[in-house]
């Protein structure tokens, strides 16, 4: 059992819908990240989040948006993807030290119609 | 060059025997190392950290090189269920516990 935990589990948006990814962690962990994974290839990072403020952004496109309401929860918004898009979404965290491993959730596999 | 490198196999290996596999990481100020292991559709997990004195956990055993850039796994008696792809994940120290993923060796365990 995972102890970062991802919801949905699965989600199909159309490319002019809005939607939200949730993750959340009771480890004390202070430090958050969003990843995404296609097929066959290691995960590609996209923000991280450490004390609840956005300390990198990878040149992710203005679609997707995170959001770090608190030091346990960490969304990412989501609105006019594209079918590219489509891919598994991963959480991590860690406590915000340079040299800790993080701990993924399960992910978020979503598909752009 | 990538800034982690592995050899993506696959490595066909006999259930019960040993398997070894290195990843070569270009950044010298690198600081923390760590092997994931991923199954198909799932997320990855820890399998351990690198120390530099080499460092051993059940079956498992990984060692890092400093001077040659290379980190290495070591599987001694194969399960069926050791089968998945091996990530080798450096921390260079950058702001914000950023980590580099290679891109995966897969090990595929056979009776």
């Amino acid at each position: 059992d995972t102890e970062v935990t991802q919801t949905p589990k699965h989600l199909v948006m159309g490319m002019t819908n809005k939607k939200s990814l949730k993750c959340e962690q009771h480890m004390g962990h202070r430090a958050m990240y969003w990843y995404k994974q296609k097929a066959k290839k290691p995960p590609e990072l996209m923000f991280v989040y450490s004390y609840e403020k956005l300390s990198i952004n990878e040149s992710v496109p203005s679609r997707f948006s995170p959001e770090c309401p608190n030091s346990s929860l960490l969304n990412l918004h989501l609105h006019a993807l594209q079918p590219e898009d489509s891919a598994l979404y991963l959480c991590a965290s860690s406590h915000a030290t340079g040299d800790q491993p993080q701990h993924f959730g399960d992910g978020t596999r979503l598909s752009i119609l | 060059r990538k800034e982690v490198e592995q050899d993506p196999g696959p490595f066909n290996v006999p259930e019960g025997a040993t398997v070894a596999f290195n990843c070569t990481y270009s950044n010298s100020a690198s600081q923390s190392f760590f092997w994931y292991r991923q199954d198909c559709r799932k997320e990855p997990k820890l399998l351990m950290s690198v120390y530099s004195s080499g460092n051993e956990d059940g079956r498992f055993t990984a060692q890092l090189n400093r001077a040659s850039q290379y980190i290495s796994l070591l599987i001694r008696d194969s399960k069926l269920s050791d089968s998945a792809t091996y990530l080798c994940v450096v921390n260079i120290g950058a702001a914000g516990n950023k980590l580099t993923f290679g891109g995966g060796t897969r090990v595929l365990v056979k009776p």
